[in-house]
């Protein structure tokens, strides 16, 4: 099957540690993006990258990383300096930017 | 920067009924406008993409039209069922960006 996947579905840390969320892709897409959705907002961007080894931050990237070391993978880092890092975190793909997005099944975060 | 908007923000319909919703963005220059299906607590499902040289896009019983000049669209839902229960989204990308800006969305009912 192609499509997008992230893992894990729920996730839980203790405020202060970092935590990675998985995103990969098997639709051979080179654009790839992290979104952030909260109760009572749009989604927001965190980061993009148009192709591997390249990577630019969105609007809200503080206290997040990314890498772009493979075409089939994105990788998150939530970092202990986000300060409200508990959320819904989804991830997308697109043939190359300004294509149609492709949406995974997002990753819920909660830090205590 | 683009700000997106949808009205209503909620809506409660009898099955059978058409329906529309609304999206609105402030920059008219757009590269495209994509209208997205989120159910609850998973990703977001790609409905229609409506690149910014045409006017509208049909799939099934869904109709999104575009009007740049006005700055809005519209999603049409024919012949509503309890199965369209579910927050829509739309979303553009601007000319100048690569991500999607994307509006707060619209929750939608239908009751049988």
């Amino acid at each position: 099957d192609g499509g997008i996947t992230q893992s894990p579905k729920y996730l839980f840390r203790k405020e202060g540690q970092n935590v990675t969320l998985s995103c990969e892709q098997n639709l051979n897409h080179d654009a790839m993006y992290w979104y952030r959705q909260d109760p009572g907002q749009g989604l927001r961007l965190i980061y993009y990258s148009q192709i591997v080894n390249d990577f630019q931050k969105g609007d809200i990237a503080e206290g997040y990383s990314v890498s772009r070391e493979k075409k089939e993978s994105f990788p998150l880092t939530v970092t202990s300096a986000q300060k409200n890092p508990t959320a819904f975190y989804l991830c997308a793909s697109s043939v190359s930017v300004h294509y149609e997005q492709y949406f995974g099944p997002g990753t819920r975060l909660t830090v205590t | 920067k683009q700000e997106v908007t949808q009205i209503p923000a909620a809506l409660s319909v009898p099955e059978g009924e058409n329906l529309v919703l609304n999206c609105s963005f402030t920059d008219s220059a757009i590269y495209n406008l994509q209208w997205f299906r989120q159910d609850p607590g998973k990703g977001l499902t790609s409905l229609l993409l409506i690149q910014s040289s045409q006017r509208e896009q049909t799939s099934g019983r869904l109709n999104a039209s575009l009007d740049k000049s006005s700055g809005r669209s519209t999603l049409y839902i024919a012949a509503s069922q309890p199965g369209d229960s579910a927050t829509y989204l739309c979303a553009s990308v601007p000319n100048s960006g690569y991500a999607l800006n994307f509006g707060k969305g619209t929750s939608l009912l239908v009751t049988p």
